[in-house]
């Protein structure tokens, strides 16, 4: 079975700063795709970013980026120059490459301060 | 740009009587999904649709809950008898190839309280 694991209930950060948001997972699959989704106060989900767990090259969104470790399963967000927009909930999430379900991890409360 | 559309965007209702949730799906896509927030928690899945059958259910829907595409564009969730634990966010997903490589797009969601 696949699970996301994220260890980070909450985090704050200064606007402007950088920050790190963790995410671990377990999987047997070889193939598979990862997400990070924000979760703004509306509760309407956001795709920020996808990985393509067989693309060694970490994928970036403009102030977005991912570190992918596929040996250690590690999924990280890092959120860059952080705006106060950002505040929200962030979920990191698998699919297998052949599709089916998201699973999602328990999600990060971000606040970012002024 | 297109999106789904999820109606009501929120709903009160008592402890045993019937829900439906609606959502209009993105009018070119042929996988369907609907997945639950409890207030504070992870978002779970419930159930996919493809071709007017379920495709993949969770533990979690059991036989309280039916899923449901009568026109061609609405899809809807139908919960027989709420408990009070079906309190949640509700959305509605839905994608073009339901492959991992294709984006599920939610809709903004139902929040459900049953009292």
């Amino acid at each position: 079975a696949q699970t996301v694991t994220q260890s980070q209930p909450e985090m704050s950060v200064q606007e402007a700063e950088t920050v790190t948001l963790s995410c671990t997972y377990d999987t047997s699959e070889n193939n598979y795709y990862l997400f990070w989704y924000k979760q703004p106060p509306s509760r309407q989900m956001i795709l920020v970013i996808r990985q393509e767990a067989y693309k060694q090259q970490n994928a970036t969104e403009n102030r977005f980026s991912v570190n992918f470790q596929k040996a250690a399963k590690s999924f990280s967000l890092k959120i860059s120059d952080s705006q106060l927009g950002d505040t929200a909930m962030y979920f990191c999430a698998f699919i297998p490459r052949q599709g089916g379900k998201l699973i999602f991890g328990q999600g990060t409360e971000l606040s970012v301060k002024p | 740009e297109p999106e789904v559309t999820q109606t009501p965007s929120h709903q009160v209702t008592q402890m045993g009587q019937e829900v439906i949730l609606r959502c209009v799906p993105i009018s070119n896509h042929l996988y369907f999904y609907w997945y639950r927030q409890i207030l504070g928690q992870k978002v779970e899945f419930l159930v996919s649709f493809y071709n007017n059958e379920i495709s993949e259910k969770s533990e979690i829907f059991d036989d309280q809950f039916s899923v449901e595409r009568p026109d061609g564009s609405n899809f809807t969730l139908k919960i027989r008898s709420t408990k009070l634990e079906d309190s949640a966010m509700y959305f509605c997903a839905s994608s073009d190839s339901g492959q991992g490589r294709t984006e599920a797009f939610f809709g903004q969601g139902t929040r459900l309280t049953v009292v």
